[in-house]
């Protein structure tokens, strides 16, 4: 099947810096990339969906200036937590829309932020 | 109203027993239903995809749908220790994905 790169898997970071994860499709163009987070014991939640050669759309409350998706190439989409803080800690999860279904995705194995 | 809603409940079953998980929807418009597995840690995988009322057979797994109550279930058989992960109902339509929050599965040897 499908296969979705995401790096780093763990990053831990100071409270004001910024963080890159980077979301790859290995073998198929995805046009469309989702980015999600994850709290423990809770659902995914969707943040932005990326198309490529254009704006994120955000979905509402999370905040465009804070997470900076850039989708430049078929291939790669990145997600940049910027001036991080410990609350923004989390498991950040792409995905990519590619599959032989209308709607199936492939996920990648998820970034966890650890923010001190 | 959410639009999935999912028990998260945590689910210990026997190895061999029957594993049924299920998720409501509110959202009529919603046309593809999917069941996802996710271990600790990782991605979630596709298991199950069906965008029509009934039933669908993989192997030891069944989704099953029911539009007219807005109800979908994902039925375990026999169920084996490497069953045990975190399962998310997934439905979509009109250019939208909602996820359920997840019901965790533990299948005790």
């Amino acid at each position: 099947g499908a296969v979705v790169s995401q790096h780093p898997s763990w990053v831990i970071c100071k409270s004001g810096t910024s963080v890159k994860i980077e979301c790859r499709s290995l073998d198929f163009q995805a046009t469309t990339m989702f980015w999600y987070r994850q709290f423990p014991k809770q659902s995914l939640m969707l943040m932005a969906t990326s198309n490529e050669g254009s704006k994120a759309t955000y979905e509402q409350g999370v905040e465009k200036d804070k997470f900076l998706i850039n989708h430049a190439s078929l291939t790669l989409s990145t997600l940049t937590v910027t001036s991080a803080h410990p609350e923004d800690s989390s498991f950040y999860i792409c995905s990519a829309s590619g599959g032989r279904y209308t709607g199936e995705l492939f996920f990648g194995e998820g970034s966890r932020l650890t923010v001190l | 109203q959410k639009e999935v809603e999912q028990d998260p409940g945590p689910l210990s079953v026997p190895e061999g027993a029957i594993v049924s998980l299920n998720c409501t929807y509110s959202n009529s418009a919603f046309q593809y239903f999917m069941w996802y597995r996710q271990y600790s840690r990782k991605g979630p995988e596709l298991l199950m995809y069906t965008y029509s009322s009934g039933n669908k057979e993989d192997g030891r797994f069944t989704a099953q749908v029911d539009k007219s109550s807005k109800y979908i279930s994902l039925f375990i058989r026999d169920s084996q220790p490497s069953d045990s992960a975190t399962y998310l109902c997934a439905i979509g339509g009109n250019n939208r994905l909602a996820f359920g929050k997840g019901n965790q599965v533990v299948v005790i040897p």
